[in-house]
This record gives structure tokens, C-alpha cells and sequence, in this order.
């Protein structure tokens, strides 16, 4: 969905590097979310933010952290990226005034850690 | 853990035949949802089905819900090459998170 952009699409680094992804929204959407997803498998939520002052843990966050610089941005931070954080990472966007709870998903960002 | 449980995990078929997808989760929920994946790209939502419901349709998308079992289904009709993709259910539990299913792949040969 081109209302919510990611940047970088892929990256490459080494173990021990910190690395930030990054996730706008244009939606206007007060809910944001961070998931990885593993070949083969489903997304597994990572955090999540329902307002810029309201940071949730998902089932995931160890060796992760987030910030909500804005409604429209949401960042992820691996402080000291390992090779098992090697994985496809989706931002994703939703808001309490939709009928349907639905997510809106980013491209993606491919990540890999050597 | 894995709140959905999808099966099949990969699915072969011919264009126009029926495509039918199970999910089964663990938890009470507030709805279930479906969700399309292109290889390597983002999700896209198809079809959401509240807790209260048992049945929806929209378009070629049929969505059951048995909340007893704790299972839903997902039959795509009249199947195309670009149905080509996979599909994964997500629970919604208390608190608007979703935790998604393994997924089934599903390949619509031409």
C-alpha cells in the first residue's frame, strides 16, 4: 500500500551494528505496528503503538526497540543486530475509527544479518 | 506461540476449481481476518468475519466462522492464475492485536 512506506527496502550488515528501519503513514491512521516475518512462516508482532504516547511490547521485542516520533512515523531499532534478526520486517497501520479493524501493510523491508 | 494454525500449508489446483484454506486458533476473539500475500510483498486485508457471525461473502470469497470449534475457513471460487499467492487468517483478541497463522501457500495453475 503506497500510504505506508518503508525505508530501506533491503539492507545488509554485520553482526554487533546497530540498524534503524523505518515506517511513515500518510493514512492519517493513530495505530501502528511492527512485525518480522520468517520464511515459511506467519508475522509475529513485534510492538505496537496505538497513539505517539502509547508503546506496547509484542510477543517479540527482546533485542528491539521502537519510537513514535510522530502519528505518521514509527521506527525500529535492532541496537545490536544478530544474524537471527535476519528476516522480512513489515510496518503496518490501522485506526480505532475504522468499521473494520483492519491493518494496512507496508512493502516490507528485507534485512539480513551477517 | 502461534495463535492461528493454518492447513494446508501449500495448495495446487487448476484455474476455475475451488480453493478451500482452514484456520484454527486458541483464544477467545473478537473477529477473524484474511489476509493475501504476494511473494515477498505486503500484506493485503480480503475479508474480516466478527465473532457473532458464522458465514460472509465477498465476491469469489466465502469466509465460515465456527467459534465452538474455534475455526474458520476461506473458499475462493472460480479460482485465476492470479489468485496465485498466500493467505493467512488472523485472530483479533482483546486489545486489537492480531496474531497471525503459519499461512497456506496456494498455487492456481494456468
Amino acid at each position: 500500500d503506497a500510504d505506508v512506506t518503508q525505508t530501506p527496502r533491503n539492507r545488509i550488515t554485520k553482526t554487533g551494528k546497530r540498524i534503524m528501519l523505518e515506517c511513515s503513514q500518510t493514512k492519517g491512521h493513530d495505530r501502528m505496528y511492527w512485525y518480522r516475518q520468517d520464511p515459511g512462516l506467519g508475522l509475529r508482532l513485534i510492538y505496537y503503538s496505538f497513539d505517539v504516547k502509547d508503546i506496547n511490547k509484542g510477543e517479540i521485542s527482546d533485542g528491539y526497540s521502537v519510537s513514535r516520533q510522530a502519528q505518521a512515523k514509527f521506527s525500529l531499532s535492532l541496537e545490536s543486530a544478530i544474524p537471527n534478526q535476519t528476516a522480512l520486517y513489515f510496518c503496518a497501520t490501522s485506526d480505532r475509527g475504522l468499521p473494520r479493524n483492519e491493518q494496512f501493510f507496508g512493502p516490507g523491508t528485507r534485512l539480513t544479518v551477517l | 506461540s502461534q495463535q492461528g494454525e493454518e492447513d494446508p500449508q501449500a495448495l495446487s489446483i487448476q484455474e476455475g476449481e475451488n480453493a478451500t484454506m482452514n484456520c484454527s486458533y486458541k483464544t477467545s476473539i473478537n473477529n477473524l481476518q484474511w489476509y493475501r500475500q504476494n511473494s515477498g510483498r505486503g500484506l493485503v486485508h480480503l475479508i474480516l468475519i466478527r465473532s457473532n457471525e458464522r458465514e460472509k461473502h465477498s465476491g469469489r470469497l466465502r469466509v465460515t466462522l465456527d467459534t465452538s470449534k474455534k475455526s474458520s475457513s476461506l473458499l475462493i471460487t472460480a479460482s485465476r492464475a492470479a489468485d496465485t499467492a498466500s493467505y493467512f487468517c488472523a485472530a483479533e483478541t482483546s486489545g486489537s492485536r492480531l496474531t497471525f497463522g503459519e499461512g497456506t501457500q496456494l498455487t492456481v495453475n494456468p
